[in-house]
């Protein structure tokens, strides 16, 4: 069964810590996304990426940056945490040959920053 | 550029009575849509897609539903829900050709006995 793996469901930080969270994936995807998730806002893209060392801006990256070294590992980092960060976080992959047929999701991580 | 609505944030239903969560997109180019469903403390898993061809899409567990191109809509269905249908349901469609998803706000689908 593919999967899109999130290292952490659950996450306790302190404001000002340097957070990674890890997202994996064995479908050979080309294309990684991180969305967050917060009530009445739906999901929103922060960064995306369509290959290795490659990543682009979503909607809301400020605050956040990522990494790409490996096809199938997409990592966000949260340079220095603040709790309006606090939210629910989604990686998905895709494929580019099948770029329509919508994404594979993670479980997702909750984040609470403190 | 192109936006997805969807008309209500919760929809509760009793048990065994059909339902539809409503969705709405604009967009000036050709699109791509899809449903999403969550369950409680989970990812998003594909329900159903459109992509072309016939209007009526049938999905995982019941669900279907209609791409109306004049109307910009693509309602989700169900005939008869049950419990274990509550969840939180996401209409998104594609931004051009990117491949990119832009996701509605969601909508709670509240399951009464």
């Amino acid at each position: 069964d593919v999967k899109v793996t999130q290292s952490s469901r659950y996450l306790v930080k302190r404001t000002g810590e340097k957070v990674f969270l890890e997202c994996v994936q064995d479908m050979d995807h080309e294309n990684m996304f991180w969305y967050r998730q917060d009530p009445g806002l739906g999901l929103r893209l922060i960064y995306f990426s369509y290959d290795v060392k490659m990543k682009e801006k979503g909607d809301i990256p400020e605050g956040y940056s990522v990494s790409r070294e490996k096809k199938e590992r997409f990592s966000l980092i949260l340079e220095s945490a603040s709790t309006n960060q606090t939210s629910m976080y989604l990686c998905a992959s895709s494929s580019t040959g099948t770029v329509n047929y919508g994404y594979t999701f993670g479980s997702g991580t909750r984040l609470t920053v403190v | 550029a192109q936006s997805v609505t969807q008309l209500d944030s919760q929809v509760p239903v009793f048990e065994e009575a059909p339902v539809e969560l409503r969705c709405n997109y604009s967009s000036s180019v050709s699109v791509y849509l899809f449903w999403y469903v969550q369950y409680p403390n989970q990812g998003l898993q594909l329900l159903l897609k459109y992509l072309s061809g016939s209007t009526l899409v049938k999905g995982i567990n019941g669900f279907e539903a209609e791409f109306n191109k004049s109307q910009t809509s693509f309602h989700l269905r169900k005939p008869s829900v049950h419990i274990s249908d509550t969840a939180e349901y996401f209409c998104a469609v594609t931004k051009g050709n990117t491949g990119k998803l832009i996701f509605g706000q969601g909508t709670t689908l509240q399951v009464k006995p």
